[in-house]
């Protein structure tokens, strides 16, 4: 399978920081996705991302759909205690409708 | 806001045998997918299900696994004899008429085989 792998694994940031991660792949996707998973939950859709360089916000977020289209980035402005969560990146082929999943990235948020 | 919704929250059941997990997919969504998540690990494809038929399946999706729409409503997955290995959370995703794009998530079941 695709290999998706997301930096940093973890982060420990302060309440009102902003956090940047990002997720590179070896092979070209069409889509990208960013979601959260809370301890117990499913994956909530936070952005998706359909063309190479496309910039798109939702609220403090903010994802990149690489030039390259082998990689994604998201950053959260000014992060609050539920931002907490796990952040997961997933990429979807020219072919099929499988999404691949990274790896994770755990935030925590110290107030 | 229209939601995918999925039963049970938990499930135990003993080594060999039979479980169905059950889901509602989004009401006008047509193309309904089962991931799975081993507890600490990342999210796994199993199956996409299309028009009544398998689209898409992976590697995991073997000879032990079924998935079927049985009604208008209700998307399955049926594991026919499990395993330890099965233990994990199952999640039901659907997407709309384009199946190329937003997936969403349902709460999981959680899946324990003793």
């Amino acid at each position: 399978g695709q290999q998706l792998n997301q930096s940093p694994q973890s982060m420990f940031i302060q309440e009102g920081e902003d956090v940047s991660m990002n997720c590179t792949s070896s092979s070209i996707f069409n889509t990208w996705l960013w979601y959260k998973q809370e301890p117990g939950e499913g994956p909530v859709l936070l952005i998706a991302l359909y063309k190479a360089g496309e910039l798109t916000s939702n609220g403090r977020l903010t994802a990149q759909f690489g030039i390259t289209r082998k990689d994604s980035f998201l950053n959260i402005s000014a992060s609050i205690p539920s931002d907490v969560g796990i952040y997961f990146c997933a990429g979807q082929l020219s072919t099929g409708n499988q999404f691949y999943f990274g790896t994770g990235t755990s935030l925590t948020v110290i107030p | 806001e229209p939601e995918v919704t999925q039963t049970p929250s938990h499930q135990v059941t003993q080594m060999g045998q039979e479980v169905i997990l059950r889901c509602v997919p989004i009401s006008n969504h047509l193309y309904f997918y089962w991931y799975r998540q081993i507890l600490g690990q990342k999210v796994e494809f199993l199956v996409s299900f299309y028009n009544n038929e398998i689209s898409e399946k992976s590697e995991i999706f073997d000879d032990q696994f079924s998935v079927e729409r049985p009604d208008g409503s209700n998307f399955t997955l049926k594991i026919r004899s499990t395993k330890l290995e099965d233990s994990a959370m199952y999640f039901c995703a659907s997407s709309d008429l384009s199946g190329r794009g937003e997936q969403f998530f349902g709460p999981g079941t959680r899946l324990t085989v003793l």
